[in-house]
């Protein structure tokens, strides 16, 4: 069965540090990988999306990127964190734009 | 975009009660999925169900697509049940890529 791992599974980092969230999944092949953000515990904002090894798009302009250097891994980054950065990051995976499934997530805390 | 609304915000029941959760969309979606987010944060896959009826246990959600709504219905609720209740729709074709626009979540306690 497909399984969806992220780490770390919470952060504390100060205003201008770098950034690196990581999402891997298990169990599948070719993937279409996404990634989420949750602010104030409620809706969930789509960030980036991506539908094979090296291509990603961007779904709002923001201070983040994302990379997909292997098939079923994810990985979200900031050069230099600000204090808007902070919320929850989910990571979801699906098969032929179907059914997504959410990893257990990161919060992110940047002082 | 999608726009997504749900409807109540938030509801408190005694334990035993039944409740409808709704969704409606500012267009038409065919990739539907409600989800329940526990205390922990993770994000509980209940249904996807672009249209239909769907029943797992107390559970139960139908959508009627071309009104651009979906239900969610919760029988004789426990206190497990509580917590946060997202729907979310896009489109699984074209340029969409199954991207999901999510509504605000409604936050269900359930009393004992």
């Amino acid at each position: 069965s497909q399984t969806i791992h992220q780490w770390p599974a919470t952060l504390v980092q100060p205003v201008g540090s770098p950034l690196s969230l990581e999402c891997t999944v298990e169990g599948t092949s070719n993937p279409n990988l996404y990634w989420y953000r949750q602010a104030a515990g409620r809706g969930l904002q789509l960030l980036f999306y991506s539908v094979g090894i090296g291509q990603i798009s961007s779904e709002v302009p923001q201070n983040l990127s994302a990379s997909r250097p292997q098939d079923r891994q994810f990985i979200l980054s900031s050069k230099k964190l600000l204090l808007s950065d902070s919320g929850f990051y989910l990571c979801a995976w699906s098969l032929q734009y179907n059914e997504q499934f959410f990893g257990p997530g990161t919060r992110l805390t940047v002082l | 975009g999608i726009q997504v609304e749900q409807s109540p915000p938030d509801l408190i029941l005694q334990e035993g009660a039944n409740s409808t959760l709704r969704c409606n969309f500012s267009d038409s979606v065919n990739n539907l999925q409600w989800f329940h987010q526990n205390p922990w944060g993770q994000l509980i896959n209940l249904f996807y169900i672009p249209s239909g009826t769907k029943q797992n246990g107390r559970l139960s959600a139908t959508t009627v697509a071309t009104e651009r709504y979906s239900l969610l219905y919760i029988s004789s609720s426990q206190t497990t049940d509580s917590g946060v209740y997202f729907c979310a729709g896009g489109n699984a074709g074209g340029t969409s890529y199954g991207k999901l626009t999510f509504g605000q979540g409604t936050i269900l306690t359930v009393h004992p």
